[in-house]
């Protein structure tokens, strides 16, 4: 699977919106970029994946650069409940149903967001 | 949310004993993970289910086993636990491989 970095921590102001970059020079054709977020004390929190289009859902938007090295996620409106700790994870998602292949998530350290009022 | 619970949330036992952490998912999803979390090392894989009975190891499975009898159910087992097996376990569902759903986690301290 493809390394990631992000950066460790950012700000963003309650109401702005939040944009967290992810790098991922090396991804192949076939690996996913996935967002989760782990809010203090909790189990990490799936939030949207996209290959190659951008995406979006209830939560947030992803934009993946043409070349794919690199994504965004878009929190549009941050509220002071989106402090969290976000990782941008790339991974394959292969193999046929039963395959022993499940994609494992490898997470790295992510970015710490916080919100502030 | 997914129907996804751990237990117990919180553990505290002695070097040496066994230990057994339960992932119950009410979902039916086919595939099951059992993470753990460490300051520094953010989550590792330790064992993880394609479906019942049918399990396979992590990136940390040492001193670890898992069980799958049902498809609600995913145990892990420590044997003979050791400090360095104090951390946060969660356990995560997924149906379709692409999206992963995570328990609220068992704190577990060895003494």
């Amino acid at each position: 699977d493809a390394k990631t970095t992000q950066p460790p921590s950012m700000d963003c102001a309650e109401g702005r919106a939040a944009n967290l970059p992810c790098n991922h020079s090396t991804i192949s054709g076939n690996e996913y970029v996935y967002w989760y977020r782990q809010i203090h004390s909790q189990g990490p929190q799936y939030i949207i994946h996209g290959l190659k289009n951008n995406e979006t859902n209830e939560m947030a938007s992803l934009i993946i650069t043409e070349d794919r090295k690199s994504s965004t996620l878009i929190l549009p409106h941050a509220t002071l409940r989106d402090t969290a700790v976000y990782y941008c994870i790339v991974r394959v998602a292969t193999g046929g149903w039963g395959s022993s292949n499940t994609g494992k998530l490898i997470f790295g350290q992510g970015t710490t967001l916080q919100v502030k009022p | 949310d997914a129907g996804i619970t751990q237990s117990p949330r919180h553990k505290v036992t002695e070097t040496g004993t066994p230990v057994t952490l339960r992932c119950h998912q009410t979902e039916n999803h086919r595939y099951m993970y059992w993470y753990r979390q460490d300051p520094g090392h953010g989550l590792r894989l330790i064992h993880y289910s394609y479906g019942v009975k049918d399990t396979d190891k992590g990136e940390v499975s040492d001193g670890y086993s898992v069980s799958r009898s049902k498809t609600e159910d995913f145990l892990l087992t420590l044997e003979s636990a050791t400090s360095s097996q104090t951390s946060v376990y969660f356990c995560a569902i997924s149906e379709n491989r692409y999206e992963q759903y995570f328990g609220p986690g068992t704190r577990l301290t060895v003494t």
